[in-house]
Parts: structure tokens; C-alpha cells; sequence
């Protein structure tokens, strides 16, 4: 089984500047997708950003990209000009490529405070 | 627009009752999910359907259970076997490879 850690509970910013938030998790496939998730205030599950096991470079999407270090089992987020509007939980999520459900398996969630 | 869409936003149970929750999906998506998210907490998978008239068990099934007459819709039934049923609950469709497309949540509260 897959399994996915998020050690930070709790991460704050201030306004305009850079944050990275950590995961990691244990796979014994070859091939997977990883997601970031974020959960604003209003508790809709928003889909941030996801990456490719197979693909070596590291996905981006404007303010949002990730570090992806497959060996070390690690997939960072980092937010760059963090806005107010950025305030909300992260889940880090990991899939197998083909696993019986195709359910996405979460990590427990990152906190993200930002400071005006 | 696509998406999927879970009533009521908000849902009140009396001790012993059984409660519904709505999840409606028009992405022409298979696979459906449904998660318990108590406060603070991460996602735990309640019960996912890959095709009509098919469902599994998650990890935490017990006092809940599902129907999948349809490929659009998956409702969720809390019963009173469930003991502690106050939390948000999400709904969820699959785009292979993707990822889950989520509804807007369900607040189940026992008074």
C-alpha cells in the first residue's frame, strides 16, 4: 500500500514571499501520478498541481511547481509571491498507475498561513 | 459546465436516523468516491464505485452504504449504525490519470 507523509501541520508566509511545503511517500511502482490539493476556507478540494512519475521535469503551473526528487521519494511544493488568497490546507496525494479503485491516496495536510 | 454536485450543503441527524447525501456527477467520469473529513484531519475513504451497479468498501465503510444506479449519481446513506457521524463529507469522480474532481462538501452534524 501506498503511503503519504506531510510532516509540516502547520507552515505560515508572509505576503510576496516564497513557502515550500514537504512530502513524501512509499511506493514500490515504477510509474504513479503525485498531486497537490488545496483546500481553501470554503472546503472545496481544488487540484493545485500533479506530476508524472515518469517525467523528469518538475511540473509548474504560474506562481505554483513542484520538486520532484524521485529516488529520494520527495515531491515539495513551492509557491512563489504567496498571495493572501493562498491561505488554505494542501494535501499532498500519490496514485498508482493501475491500482485496482484508482483511488488517490492523501497525506494528512499542511496548514498554510500567509501574513499580510 | 462540468462538475459534480453534492446537496445539501449542510445536514442535520437526529440519534438513530438515517441521513442521505446527494453526489451528482455530469463528466461522464466512471469512478466515484466518497471521503469522511473530520476537523483538522486528513481524507479517509469511505466507499468508491468503478461502474454502474458496482461498489467497494474503503477503510472506514461501517454505518454507511451506497447505491450506484446510475453512472451520474452515487448518494451516500449514513445510518444509525454509525456512531460518531458528525463531519465534512466530499464526494469525488475520476479522470484516469488525472485525478479526482471534488464536490463542494457535505456538513453532516447530529443534534
Amino acid at each position: 500500500a501506498q503511503t503519504v507523509t506531510q510532516s509540516q501541520p502547520e507552515m505560515s508566509v508572509q505576503e510576496a514571499e516564497t513557502v515550500t511545503l514537504s512530502c513524501t511517500y512509499d511506493t514500490s511502482e515504477s510509474d504513479y501520478y503525485l498531486f497537490w490539493y488545496k483546500q481553501p476556507p470554503s472546503r472545496q478540494m481544488i487540484l493545485v498541481i500533479r506530476q508524472e512519475a515518469y517525467k523528469q521535469q518538475n511540473a509548474t503551473e504560474n506562481r505554483f511547481s513542484v520538486n520532484f526528487q524521485k529516488a529520494a521519494k520527495s515531491f515539495s511544493l513551492k509557491i512563489s509571491d504567496s498571495q493572501l488568497g493562498d491561505a488554505a490546507m494542501y494535501f499532498c496525494a500519490s496514485k498508482r498507475l493501475n491500482n485496482a479503485g484508482n483511488m488517490l491516496t492523501f497525506g494528512g495536510g499542511t496548514r498554510l498561513m500567509v501574513k499580510p | 459546465d462540468g462538475g459534480i454536485t453534492q446537496s445539501p450543503k449542510y445536514l442535520f441527524r437526529k440519534e438513530g436516523q438515517n441521513v442521505t447525501l446527494s453526489c451528482e456527477q455530469n463528466l461522464n467520469h466512471d469512478a466515484m468516491y466518497w471521503y469522511r473529513q473530520d476537523p483538522g484531519q486528513g481524507l479517509r475513504l469511505i466507499y468508491y464505485s468503478q461502474i454502474v451497479n458496482d461498489f467497494q468498501k474503503g477503510d472506514i465503510a461501517e454505518g454507511y452504504s451506497v447505491s450506484r444506479e446510475k453512472k451520474e449519481s452515487f448518494p451516500l446513506t449514513v445510518t444509525s449504525a454509525q456512531k460518531n457521524p458528525t463531519a465534512f463529507y466530499l464526494c469525488a469522480s475520476l479522470a484516469v490519470n488525472y485525478g479526482y474532481t471534488f464536490g463542494s462538501g457535505t456538513r453532516l452534524t447530529v443534534v
